[in-house]
């Protein structure tokens, strides 16, 4: 069964440590992506890769970091320089214009 | 980044009723997509648009394309308790260049 696979699905951590939120797929897909979304609101995109060993800021990327250095995976970290990081983290893969298919999320909250 | 401009924010219907939402934006797309998310999870792709005026549908989900390519609305018929959730609308340019709309929450009275 091909899919993302995001996890874990909740995660604790205190304030000021950094935390590494992990996005797998195995659709063969080019292109992946972060994005965050807060109660209410619709998805910020936060980092982008379109191809292995590049990635692109998006919207919101300031206090995260991202690597792709393989094809399937584009783990996110959240920094301690991220002001208020506690939010639900989405991510998602896409071939190019075929829309984007999402992870089933990965809930942060920092204590 | 710019924010598609998606209405209504939310909707309170009776099961069985028909719900329309639609999304306009500024800029001109070449795709538009709708997702539905429920509580706690991923959005889902319901349908996909590549064509201004194209007319697509899924079940009970109708989606166009708008002709100005700046809109696009997507209808339910004769909803029922399932389609609760989060609906978003989604334009994509070219490449990395998508969007989405701030979604809008269906509630189903049964």
């Amino acid at each position: 069964d091909g899919g993302i696979t995001q996890s874990p699905k909740y995660l604790f951590r205190k304030e000021g440590q950094n935390v590494t939120l992990s996005c797998e797929q195995n659709l063969n897909h080019d292109a992946m992506y972060w994005y965050r979304q807060d109660p209410g609101q619709g998805l910020r995109l936060i980092y982008y890769s379109q191809i292995v060993n590049d990635f692109q800021k998006g919207d919101i990327a300031e206090g995260y970091s991202v690597s792709r250095e393989k094809k399937e995976s584009f783990p996110l970290t959240v920094t301690s320089a991220q002001k208020n990081p506690t939010a639900f983290y989405l991510c998602a893969s896409s071939n190019r214009d075929w829309g984007e298919y999402f992870g089933p999320g990965t809930r942060l909250t920092v204590l | 980044g710019q924010q598609l401009n998606q209405s209504p924010q939310s909707m309170f219907i009776q099961e069985g009723e028909d719900v329309s939402m639609n999304c306009t934006s500024s800029s001109i797309f070449n795709t538009w997509l709708w997702y539905k998310q429920d509580p706690g999870e991923g959005p889902v792709l319901l349908i996909a648009l590549y064509k201004a005026g194209e007319l697509t549908s899924n079940g009970r989900l109708t989606a166009q394309f708008g002709i100005t390519r700046k809109d696009s609305f997507l209808n339910i018929s004769a909803s029922i308790p399932s389609d609760v959730g989060i609906y978003f609308c989604a334009g994509q340019y070219s490449g990395r260049d998508m969007r989405f709309g701030a979604g809008t929450r269906l509630t189903v009275k049964p």
